[in-house]
């Protein structure tokens, strides 16, 4: 199985403030079809989880562009550029290139 | 709108079977490319990926319960079916259905939609 490993574990952050975590892959998570298959998705407390970006980069409709995730292979990035309040929960990465899909252990972002 | 509900007992004693139904609307299993899977959370723990089964029947399961896990669908019912046998207290989890709209190469290659969750719990 692929192993996702995210840090930090938790992030303390402040309201207008940058956060940022990463999420890194046991394997490359390149596709045959040369798509990139890592999701982030978040949950906020007693919330199932919500998809937030698809495919390394691409935010889902309705989502605010202080999202925004990067990186290639083995390393992701996801950035929030200016935290608000309703954005504290758990990131979970997720790749879909390989069964079983797995989830990486999830950042908890709190003010 | 697009919903999905899972439905089922909240509580099973170790050993018995687990049957938990995912109804959907506003959505359907017939396109070519859905699927629809099942994930679980251990409480205050992470996500863990069940199975999908897809538009044709095809279907994919953790390996390591692939023995215990059965997914089924009634495409004319909007329903998916999730079967956990030998249930074990180590079971204990939300177990969230999702849908994923159509192939991964055009689309998220994710849970587009997620259900809000059933919570069951294995104890005697």
């Amino acid at each position: 199985d692929i192993v996702l490993t995210q840090t930090p574990l938790s992030s303390p952050v402040t309201l207008g403030q940058p956060a940022s975590m990463s999420c890194k892959s046991s394997q490359n998570l390149v596709y045959t079809d040369g798509n990139t298959y890592l999701s982030w998705l978040h949950q906020r407390p007693g919330q199932p989880p919500r998809l937030l970006i698809y495919k390394i980069s691409n935010r889902v409709s309705g989502v605010p562009d202080r999202f925004s995730g990067s990186g290639a292979g083995t390393d992701f990035t996801l950035k929030i550029s200016r935290v608000e309040a309703e954005d504290v929960g758990v990131y979970y990465c997720m790749q879909s290139t390989q069964f079983p899909h797995t989830f990486g252990g999830g950042t908890k972002v709190e003010i | 709108q697009s919903t999905l509900k899972e439905s089922g007992p909240t509580l099973v004693k170790p050993t018995q079977t687990l049957t938990l139904t995912c109804t959907f609307s506003g959505l359907s299993l017939s396109r070519t490319g859905v699927a629809v899977g099942w994930i679980r959370q251990p409480p205050g723990k992470a996500l863990e990926w069940l199975g999908m089964i897809y538009w044709d029947d095809n279907k994919h399961y953790r390996p390591s319960l692939e023995s215990r896990l059965t997914i089924t669908k009634d495409t004319s019912k909007n329903q998916v079916v999730l079967t956990v046998t030998n249930m074990d207290p180590v079971d204990t989890a939300t177990y969230y259905c999702g849908y994923r709209q159509g192939y991964c190469s055009s689309g998220t290659c994710s849970w587009d939609y997620l259900g809000q969750g059933s919570p069951v719990t294995v104890s005697s």
